[in-house]
């Protein structure tokens, strides 16, 4: 079963223009991460926020998390063609060891 | 490349049969996950190995098993093949046994069809 919901399903926007994914999850966590999936490849690691974040910044992207609602969001700005692919977040629950995976947002960003 | 070496990148067989996936982790990576993404079930986790020994369990059929040898590599084996084993297998690999603090290295995966 799949620990993270994510919101949208699928979004386009234009070049240049800010996405904002969202990702809910049910249980404790110790860390939660979003990951990038280009169309049929592997997943790319982008950002890890631990338990006692809030915020984090990794170039282009933002992450905040909030334990309290079970959420957390991946902001992109000033998008790029390149950056159209799917965006999955994951969470490392305190009760083990791996990291499941939400369903993905895809995004496509139209140049 | 990220380091993560998974063959075949693709693998077409028929229903019944039994076929070998292997993945090379990240050099220095004591951890190997085995993850199935398909359409309607998205990405499973279905074991994990720590330097030689499984570590954690998910959704792994009892068709499936895995394991890692001491040159750290995995195979992942799957038998009695059904049409609805027809996914992407994705192997990840990670320094620890546990990601805290760290993300997963995945392969380009392998994509498996049977007919």
């Amino acid at each position: 079963s799949q620990q993270g919901e994510e919101d949208p399903q699928a979004l386009s926007i234009q070049e240049g223009e800010n996405a904002t994914m969202n990702c809910s999850y049910k249980t404790s966590i110790n860390n939660l991460q979003w990951y990038r999936q280009n169309s049929g490849r592997g997943l790319v690691h982008l950002i890890l926020i631990r338990s006692n974040e809030r915020e984090k910044h990794s170039g282009r992207l933002r992450v905040t998390l909030d334990t309290s609602k079970k959420s957390s969001s991946l902001l992109i700005t000033a998008s790029r063609a390149a950056d159209t692919a799917s965006y999955f977040c994951a969470t490392e629950e305190t009760s083990g060891s791996r990291l499941t995976f939400g369903e993905g947002t895809q995004l496509t960003v139209n140049p | 490349d990220s380091g993560v070496t998974q063959t075949p990148k693709h693998l077409i067989t028929a229903t019944g049969q039994r076929v070998t996936l292997r993945c090379s982790p990240r050099s220095g990576d004591l951890s190997v996950y085995w993850y199935q993404q398909s359409l309607d079930q998205g990405l499973q986790f279905l074991i994990q190995y720590y330097n030689g020994e499984e570590r954690a369990k998910g959704n792994i059929l009892e068709r499936f098993s895995a394991q890692q040898f001491p040159d750290l590599h995995s195979e992942l084996n799957l038998s009695s093949l059904e049409l609805g084993d027809s996914a992407l297998y994705f192997c990840a690999s990670s320094v620890v046994t546990r990601p805290a603090n760290y993300g997963y290295t995945f392969g380009s995966g392998t994509r498996l069809t049977v007919v």
